[in-house]
């Protein structure tokens, strides 16, 4: 089955600065990246997704990248604040009505 | 939009009791809902699959009597946990799939945090 490969399992940073966190997957067949960001006691909430015909998007300070050759890609928080002290979620899907496959989740604090 | 709804959002029962959690899509219809646990510190672990009108598809190691899932309509589907144990503590997640979405998209619930004494 798909393998989903996150990295770094924790990254602190200092407010204001950017964050990146990287994915890799296995299965060429995958043409879905969402990104969820989870906040202690509750569900994952979509931030973000990339669809396999597009290189980059972006929406606000939120940004995604695929890279489709080489089976990674990369989400990238712009001038980081408190709140974006979460849990981030990469995943990978196929067709719709079939389960992602998530990476292993990255802890992110932002100290002011 | 994509507003998806876990009763209850938190819920103590006893060893041996069961226990029904319900996951709604408020304002789309989901042909498709999964259902998750999660333990602390750890990622999303899928439990099964569930498809509106049939039965549903459960993951490797999940046992299909002990976690019941029923998924009735379009915009409800439900876990039920039976003969609950300790071991059975856990946050369950729903995610459902809009039927019009093109693509994979999935909406989580806000979990239900489960405590069996």
């Amino acid at each position: 089955g798909e393998n989903v490969e996150q990295h770094p399992s924790t990254l602190s940073v200092q407010e204001g600065d950017s964050a990146v966190i990287k994915c890799t997957y296995s299965d060429s067949a995958s043409n879905y990246f969402p990104w969820y960001k989870q906040e202690l006691g509750k569900g994952p909430q979509l931030i973000i997704d990339i669809r396999s015909n597009v290189g980059e998007k972006k929406d606000q300070r939120i940004a995604v990248t695929l890279n489709k050759t080489a089976k990674h890609f990369s989400l990238h928080i712009t001038e980081t604040q408190p709140e974006d002290s979460a849990v981030y979620f990469c995943a990978s899907g196929e067709n719709s009505g079939y389960a992602l496959n998530f990476g292993k989740g990255t802890s992110l604090l932002v100290t002011p | 939009g994509a507003v998806v709804s876990q009763h209850p959002s938190w819920v103590i029962c006893k060893s041996g009791t069961s226990v029904k959690i319900e996951c709604r899509s408020l304002d789309f219809q989901a042909t498709t809902m999964f259902w998750y646990r999660q333990f602390p510190k750890q990622s999303l672990m899928l439990m099964a699959t569930s498809n509106e009108g049939s039965k549903a598809t459960y993951e490797q190691g999940v046992e299909k009597d002990k976690f019941l899932i029923n998924h009735a309509s379009l915009t409800l589907s439900t876990l039920t946990v039976t003969s609950a144990h300790p071991e059975d503590s856990s946050f369950y997640i729903c995610s459902a799939s809009p039927t019009s979405g093109a693509y994979n998209e999935q909406f989580f619930g806000p979990g239900t945090r489960l405590t069996v004494l």
